[in-house]
Parts: structure tokens; sequence; C-alpha cells
């Protein structure tokens, strides 16, 4: 157990739909970061918080939001849902900025856009 | 653009053998590099991790290099087992983000 807890583990919906993937990183990490991996692509980075603050944005779609409360959880919103959304979506956790860190992992969530 | 690349193919070898991984990188200069593992459908988790001033990293059963100069790194895992078949994923740094490459399956046969 890594520590990341995010919810939901399943999630099913459909094209054009919202939806709100939620981070909780392991106690006292300040750095949450946004993975997606679909099986051409591999894991790909979207986005890495640090302490409220974005730090850093990969390959993150318009559609696609993130933030990261006071409280160091961080929901990552995907709308306008297309099928290709469709994808495992990793958080990690670090308790610095990541420069040279080991990231925990959450279970990730998986979503199907039908 | 900043390339990460590892093997496509799946790599099978016989349990007792070295099990060697390549990582290729282009178009940066990472600070440093790590290596998870990741099983079907759950999260990477962390192996190791080694900076641009060293060539050589070992724990346990694993090794990994790092030559800057071929932009390469080897991932090996000595006296392999069968719970070591995962996914062995790259992940070279230098910033804040932390690039992934696609992966290299590993299946070790008794």
């Amino acid at each position: 157990d890594s520590g990341v807890t995010q919810t939901p583990k399943h999630l099913i919906t459909a094209t054009g739909q919202r939806v709100t993937l939620r981070c909780s990183p392991r106690s006292g990490d300040l750095s949450v970061y946004w993975y997606q991996q679909s099986l051409d692509q591999g894991l790909q980075f979207l986005i890495q918080y640090y302490n409220g603050e974005e730090r850093a944005k990969g390959n993150i779609l318009e559609r696609f939001s993130a933030q990261q409360f006071p409280d160091l959880h961080s929901e990552l919103n995907l709308s306008s849902l297309e099928l290709g959304d469709s994808a495992l979506y990793f958080c990690a956790s670090s308790p610095g900025q990541g420069r040279a860190g080991e990231l925990f992992f959450g279970e990730g969530s998986r979503l199907t856009v039908l | 653009s900043q390339k990460i690349e590892q093997n496509s193919e799946a790599l099978n070898i016989q349990e007792g053998k070295t099990a060697t991984l390549t990582c290729n990188y282009t178009n940066y200069s990472p600070a440093y590099l790590q290596w998870y593992r990741q099983d079907p459908g759950r999260g990477p988790v962390f192996l190791l991790l080694i900076r641009e001033n060293e060539k050589e990293k070992r724990k346990e059963r694993l090794k990994v290099t790092f030559d800057t100069t071929l932009k390469q790194s080897l991932f090996h895992i000595t006296a392999s087992q069968p719970a070591d078949s995962a996914t062995y994923l790259c992940a070279p740094a230098s910033g804040y983000a932390l690039n992934f490459g696609k992966g290299t399956s590993l299946l070790v046969t008794p």
C-alpha cells in the first residue's frame, strides 16, 4: 500500500459528460502528480502541483483541469469526454517538489467512456 | 522533442538468468533517472534512482547503470525469478516533471 488513495476505482460514463477524479496523497507529501495511461500511449504526465500551486504541465488537454486544495488532496476534472479519454488515470505524490525523489503511485481510476 | 525509448518487445528469459532492459533518451539531459515496476492494472512502484554523476547503483538483485554520453540506462535483474515478471518503466528526469518510457514487459519462466 503506497498510502496514496484514488477514488473512484472504476467509472463508466458517456461521451460529452464530465467526471472528477480524486486523489489523497501520502500523509506529509506536498506534491501531487497526475498521469494518464492508455494501451498505446504508455504513462503520460499531465500535471504536477506542489503545496497548492501548479509546478509543471505536460500534455494535458484544455478539456482537463486539476487543482490541489489546502488539505493537499487533488482533483482532476475531465469534461466533454471523448471515447479516446478512456484510460487509467494515476495520481502520485512525493514529499518535495519532485526534483530527485521517488513517486508513490495510487492504484488508479479506470475511466471508460462509452 | 524529448523522447524516451524502451524495448517495445517483451523480454522472455529463463529463471535464474540475468535480465537486461534498455532505456534510451534523446533531446534532454536528465539530472537523474528512475526505474519503476508496474504489474497489470496496478500503479508503478519505485525501484531505483541513479544520479548523473553515478555510473552504477545496486539494490539486492537489481543493478542500474547510467551513461550520460550514450544517453542510456541499463537495468539488470540477476538470478531472475518468475515473481520478477512485470513491466519495467524508466523515467529520466530534469526539472519538476517526471516522464516515463512506455516500458518493457519481462516474463521469467520456470
